[in-house]
């Protein structure tokens, strides 16, 4: 079982939809975790930090849920320049804090 | 600010050559990293530097060697290149382990 795991889309959606992520991780010990966003062909950055209550930024919604070992990420308002590939990033804590990275969910904004 | 930087951009090789990635950094971070990216799969931790003077082995080490030259650079090296490392390469830096790790715009590598 790979210890992040995406759908891997691609999720195709018109302007102005709502658009859900989801990710489960495997490591129940797991600290941080985090959502990067990835435009074709270029470096992950990231998009933002998901905190146990709950965080919004703008049109970004990201939940976890510990017990169920699940995060997601919510888009309102989906806007053509959102098309690009999500990362799931988890935080394992240890000796040191390595970061687990999902495979990447892709959206496709349409007009 | 720059911010993080690799070169090259791409670069192929023969199966048997070696070559030295090169990253620099201009934030006077303390951690830097390398990681590959295969398509279907998570970015995976090659060697990571805590801090300057140290390096470890990260989940894919094998054929691969790094140096923290200084606090600013951090250089990823194949000493006989294998089709399996074809790939792409990001560094990345942060200011420790708890922080934002910041990419760099990544190098394209093809062994034949």
């Amino acid at each position: 079982r790979k210890e992040v795991e995406q759908d891997p889309g691609p999720f195709n959606v018109p302007e102005g939809a709502t658009v859900a992520f989801n990710c489960t991780y495997s490591n129940s010990a797991s600290q941080s975790f985090f959502w990067y966003r990835q435009d074709c062909r270029k470096e992950p950055k990231l998009l933002m930090s998901v905190y146990s209550s709950g965080n919004e930024d703008g049109r970004f919604t990201a939940q976890l849920n510990r017990a169920s070992q699940y995060i997601s990420l919510l888009i309102r308002d989906s806007k053509l320049s959102d098309s690009a590939t999500y990362l799931c990033v988890v935080m394992e804590a240890g000796g040191y804090n390595k970061l687990i990275f999902g495979a990447g969910t892709r959206l496709a904004v349409h007009p | 600010n720059a911010g993080v930087t690799q070169t090259p951009k791409f670069q192929v090789l023969k199966t048997g050559q070696s070559m030295t990635l090169q990253c620099a950094q201009d934030m006077n971070h303390n951690s830097m990293y390398w990681y590959r990216q295969d398509p279907g799969m998570g970015l995976r931790l090659i060697y990571y530097s805590a801090s300057e003077g140290t390096t470890d082995k990260g989940e894919v080490p094998n054929g691969y060697n790094v140096s923290r030259l200084n606090k600013r650079e951090f250089s990823l090296r194949l000493e006989s290149a294998a089709p399996s490392q074809t790939s792409v390469y990001f560094c990345a830096s942060s200011q420790s382990s708890y922080n934002e790790q910041f990419f760099g715009p990544g190098t394209r590598l093809t062994v034949l």
